[in-house]
């Protein structure tokens, strides 16, 4: 089946440095993607959709120049969280629609620390 | 705006059925989804159920999905200990490039 995956799996930042986090589909490919974040035992929050081969659409709240996303090719999108902090630290997801339109699977995660 | 409830937790002890519930809040909803996430894990997507059906079976299985009332249910038959997780209850209100909305998610856990 259709498959995201996501690198690295785990981080550790120092504070004031960037981060990337790949996601990819690997056997289909994903105009759009996007971009969650998740809090511990809390639901998923939509950070990001990512187009490809245009800026992404940020949602309210969300530091576009922080959290850069780029989608450059059909099956990967990454996101960077530049001068990371440690209120950054957290669990992103990332999702991708398959060609149906209606299915939608969701990558390992990344969880990102930043000391 | 949208919006997606569920119960926080359920407990069942092992062998049981176990039901978790989800309101919604857009009559728009086109599909209707059930993700599972275990610790420190990604959402692995368990089922989906497109908005003109009533009721969808996969194995173990069943979603039941109550457009008026925008109801949907997940009822895992003989339920296992690995099946103890968050489960998660999402909308997609258009089509598949529109994010979907997610509950806050139901932690199952199963007693053995």
């Amino acid at each position: 089946g259709a498959v995201v995956s996501q690198h690295p799996s785990w981080v550790i930042c120092k504070s004031g440095t960037s981060v990337k986090i790949e996601c990819r589909s690997l056997d289909f490919q994903a105009t759009t993607m996007f971009w969650y974040r998740q809090f511990p035992k809390q639901s998923l929050m939509l950070m990001a959709t990512s187009n490809e081969g245009s800026k992404a659409t940020y949602e309210q709240g969300v530091e576009k120049d922080k959290f850069l996303i780029n989608h450059a090719s059909l099956t990967l999108s990454t996101l960077t969280v530049t001068s990371a902090h440690p209120e950054d630290s957290s669990f992103y997801i990332c999702s991708a629609a398959t060609g149906a339109g209606n299915t939608i699977y969701f990558g390992e995660g990344s969880w990102l620390t930043v000391v | 705006g949208e919006d997606v409830e569920q119960s926080l937790f359920l407990s069942v002890r092992e062998g049981d059925s176990s039901v978790i519930n989800c309101t919604y809040t857009d009559s728009s909803s086109t599909y209707l989804y059930w993700y599972k996430q275990e610790p420190g894990a990604g959402l692995q997507l368990l089922t989906y159920i497109f908005s003109n059906m009533d009721m969808k079976q996969d194995q173990r299985l069943t979603v039941l999905l109550n457009k008026k009332d925008k109801h949907l249910s997940l009822r895992i038959a003989d339920t296992q200990t690995g099946d103890s997780a968050i489960y998660f209850c999402a909308e997609m209100g258009g089509g598949g490039n529109t994010p979907l909305v997610f509950g806050k998610g139901t932690r199952l856990s199963v007693i053995a």
